[in-house]
């Protein structure tokens, strides 16, 4: 079965200094992954994707994401914090259908 | 182009009432699904549809109904509400995946349901 592991539930980090929310997958074949962010009280917004070429991913609000196929691993990064990435962060996967199977979630909080 | 719509915003129901939350997309997109959002345990899909007249189960589908008669419209019928239904609802829609690969999927600002 697909699955999805987020595996901190919070990460906290300093503006300025460089982010990393970890996810981890289980799929058989070729995975499509998603990151997306929540802000307060809002939906939904995607991020970035990963379907298939270079394993380095650029999306929207400066972040980027490694896909790592021998880790299963799909990590969201970026060089440099804000207090406006606060949010809540998810990762999500699917497999030749439409479905999402997200992750739990990680909240980021950027500290001034 | 007002992308993905969700009405009532916020809802409150007594045990056993039924309700109707309303879900609606412009961007004449073919799939379209419902989620929950519960603490802790992220987003479980609840139903979903490849395009007008076709609907399938998701992860947790017990006690909700849907159908689609319109490729804009999505409603999501609580049948008699419960109080494990509390939670906060989205509505999502995509263009179905190609050959270029998976969409990225649209979501609605979501709907809060307390069930006393």
């Amino acid at each position: 079965a697909q699955s999805v592991a987020q595996p901190e539930d919070q990460v906290n980090v300093a503006e300025g200094n460089p982010l990393t929310v970890k996810c981890t997958y289980s799929v058989s074949g070729n995975p499509y992954l998603f990151w997306y962010v929540q802000y307060p009280n809002r939906g939904l917004q995607f991020l970035l994707k990963y379907i298939t070429g270079d394993n380095l991913v650029k999306g929207s609000y400066g972040f980027e994401a490694e896909f790592n196929k021998s880790q299963t691993s799909f990590h969201l990064k970026k060089p440099s914090a804000l207090v406006s990435d606060s949010a809540l962060y998810f990762c999500a996967v699917n497999y030749n259908t439409d479905k999402l199977i997200f992750g739990t979630g990680t909240r980021l909080q950027v500290f001034p | 182009n007002a992308g993905v719509t969700q009405t009532p915003k916020f809802q409150v129901l007594k045990t056993g009432q039924s309700m109707t939350l309303q879900c609606a997309q412009d961007m004449n997109h073919e799939y379209m699904s419902w989620y929950r959002q519960d603490p802790g345990m992220g987003l479980r899909l609840i139903h979903y549809s490849v395009g007008a007249g076709i609907t399938d189960q998701g992860e947790v589908p017990n006690g909700y109904n849907v159908s689609r008669s319109t490729t804009e419209d999505f409603p999501l019928r609580l049948l008699s509400a419960a109080p494990s239904q509390t939670s906060v609802y989205f509505c999502a829609s995509s263009t179905p995946t190609g050959t270029s690969g998976s969409n990225e999927q649209f979501f609605g600002p979501g709907t809060r349901l307390t069930v006393l």
